[in-house]
């Protein structure tokens, strides 16, 4: 596609309900990030897909949070008994190589947790 | 390790004038990236302006300037020309290392600074 989508672009959930976001990368682009954004801060660092391969996990705060990326295009982030303080916006921008290349964002999906 | 930060929660300018927002770094690495980017209120992360540590000039993209000085360790963004479409939040970031050992780098963000335009 011509852009990263991120899908959906608004989450309620409640909490201890499993929720999964979606991000469809630039076609082609080999690096996919996932970050998350609390309001007021800036981006964070959560997981790093190059294709199918996820090669750094560092970032994700708990095991609830799991990613994948199987087929090396289509990322799914998956937060399972979600917790108010997982709200947040969830960015995912992919890279076309590894190295020193530029970043495309998606929009975001922004999480609720009531 | 490597950080970025923003002193300027939130700055306003008036329409068609020139403002600086300011980003200072640290690392120890001898080769890095830094990075501005805008994010209006729909969210969408939109890349800048990039500035390479050996980069000998200034990188400028149309009406967006990047004041580097590495002495310092300062990427400051100066805005001409200020529009009211500029009224977003603004982040500074820097190529940063992943725990891989490979060559691919992620972004380490700062807090932003929320650039108001007034008219």
């Amino acid at each position: 596609g011509a852009g990263v989508s991120q899908s959906p672009r608004y989450k309620v959930a409640k909490r201890g309900q499993d929720v999964a976001l979606r991000c469809d990368p630039i076609s082609g682009h080999v690096s996919l990030f996932w970050y998350q954004q609390a309001l007021g801060q800036g981006p964070e660092f959560l997981t790093y897909f190059q294709n199918e391969a996820q090669l750094d996990k560092s970032g994700l705060p708990s095991d609830r949070f799991f990613a994948e990326r199987p087929e090396g295009s289509v990322s799914t982030l998956k937060i399972q008994r979600t917790q108010q303080e997982d709200s947040a916006v969830y960015l995912c921008a992919s890279s076309i190589g590894t190295g020193n290349y530029g970043y495309t964002f998606g929009s975001g999906t922004r999480l609720t947790v009531v | 390790a490597q950080k970025i930060t923003q002193t300027q929660p939130g700055m306003f300018v008036q329409e068609k004038e020139a403002v600086t927002l300011d980003c200072t770094y640290d690392t120890s690495d001898p080769s890095y990236g830094l990075f501005w980017y805008k994010q209006p209120s729909s969210g969408e992360m939109i890349f800048l302006i990039y500035q390479g540590s050996y980069d000998q000039q200034n990188a400028t993209e149309g009406r967006y300037s990047l004041n580097f000085q590495k002495a310092r360790k300062s990427a400051n963004l100066v805005i001409s020309a200020s529009q009211l479409g500029d009224s977003a939040m603004y982040f500074c970031a820097m190529r940063g290392r992943l725990n891989y050992g490979g060559s691919q780098g992620n972004l380490i963000f700062g807090k932003g600074t929320k650039l108001s335009v007034k008219p």
